[in-house]
C-alpha cells in the first residue's frame, strides 16, 4: 500500500473550513484514499474515501487532484469536537489500513 | 443496528501470562481486523479472519494468535506477555474487498504490569 505525508499538526478557528493536507505520490490506480479520525483513546471513526472523483458527505468533502497524488479533506465548519488526530490512509484491496502518524487538528473557540 | 463491540474495556495482567480478547462485528460484516495502537502511535495492523481464517498478518510474533467464529465474531490471543504490549487493542469489521469502509470498536485498553 502507498504511504501518505502529513502535516504534524495545525489548528483552526472553531466555525471555519479546516482544510487537511495529505500526499500520496505513489498511490496506484486502484487504491483508494480513505481518512478517519480519533478522538482521544476512543476508536478511529471513519469519515470519507475516494477513488478520483470528489466526495461529500454529512462529515466533510474530500478532494484528490486530478493527478491523484495528493487530497484535501475539508471539513466546512470546524467545531470544538472535532478536534481530533485524523489518518489518510491509501488502501488496496486487500482491506488492511496502514496508520501513519496522522496529523493533529486543534479546533480554538 | 450495534457497532462493533469489544469486550472487556479494561484489563490488568502480569507479564507472562495469556489474555483474549473479544469482538462482535457490525451487523452483517463478515471480516474482522485486529490492530495494536501503542501509546502516541498510529494503529498497527495485527491480522484479519474472514470466513474463519487468517488472510493477513501484520509483523507481529506467533504469541498473537486470533480466531473467528462462524457467526463473525473474533477473538485475540496473546501468550506469555510481555510489557510492551501494554496498548490499546483495536478491532475492526468490514466487508471483504476493496472500496469498503472499515468500522472500529472502542478498543481494549491492555495494561502488562
Amino acid at each position: 500500500d502507498a504511504k501518505t505525508t502529513q502535516p504534524t499538526s495545525m489548528d483552526c478557528a472553531e466555525g471555519r473550513a479546516a482544510n487537511l493536507p495529505c500526499n500520496h505520490s505513489t498511490i496506484s490506480g486502484n487504491e483508494y484514499v480513505y481518512w478517519y479520525r480519533q478522538i482521544h483513546s476512543q476508536g478511529p471513526q471513519y469519515i470519507i474515501h475516494g477513488l478520483k472523483n470528489n466526495e461529500t458527505n454529512e462529515m466533510a468533502s474530500l478532494i484528490i487532484t486530478e493527478d491523484r497524488k495528493s487530497s484535501t479533506l475539508i471539513l466546512p465548519h470546524a467545531t470544538l469536537r472535532d478536534t481530533a488526530v485524523y489518518y489518510c490512509i491509501v488502501k488496496g484491496a486487500n482491506s488492511k489500513l496502514t496508520f501513519g502518524k496522522g496529523i493533529t487538528l486543534s479546533v480554538r473557540p | 443496528d450495534a457497532g462493533v463491540t469489544q469486550s472487556p474495556t479494561h484489563l490488568i495482567k502480569t507479564r507472562g501470562q495469556q489474555v483474549t480478547l473479544r469482538c462482535s462485528p457490525k451487523s452483517g460484516h463478515d471480516t474482522v481486523s485486529w490492530y495494536q495502537q501503542a501509546l502516541g502511535q498510529g494503529p498497527q495492523f495485527i491480522f484479519q479472519y474472514y470466513e474463519e481464517e487468517e488472510r493477513q498478518r501484520g509483523n507481529f510474533p506467533d504469541r498473537f494468535s486470533g480466531h473467528q467464529f462462524p457467526n463473525y465474531s473474533s477473538e485475540l490471543n496473546v501468550n506469555a506477555l510481555l510489557l510492551g504490549d501494554s496498548a490499546l487493542y483495536l478491532c475492526a469489521s468490514s466487508f471483504i474487498g476493496g472500496d469498503t469502509e472499515a468500522f472500529f470498536g472502542q478498543g481494549t485498553r491492555l495494561t502488562v504490569v
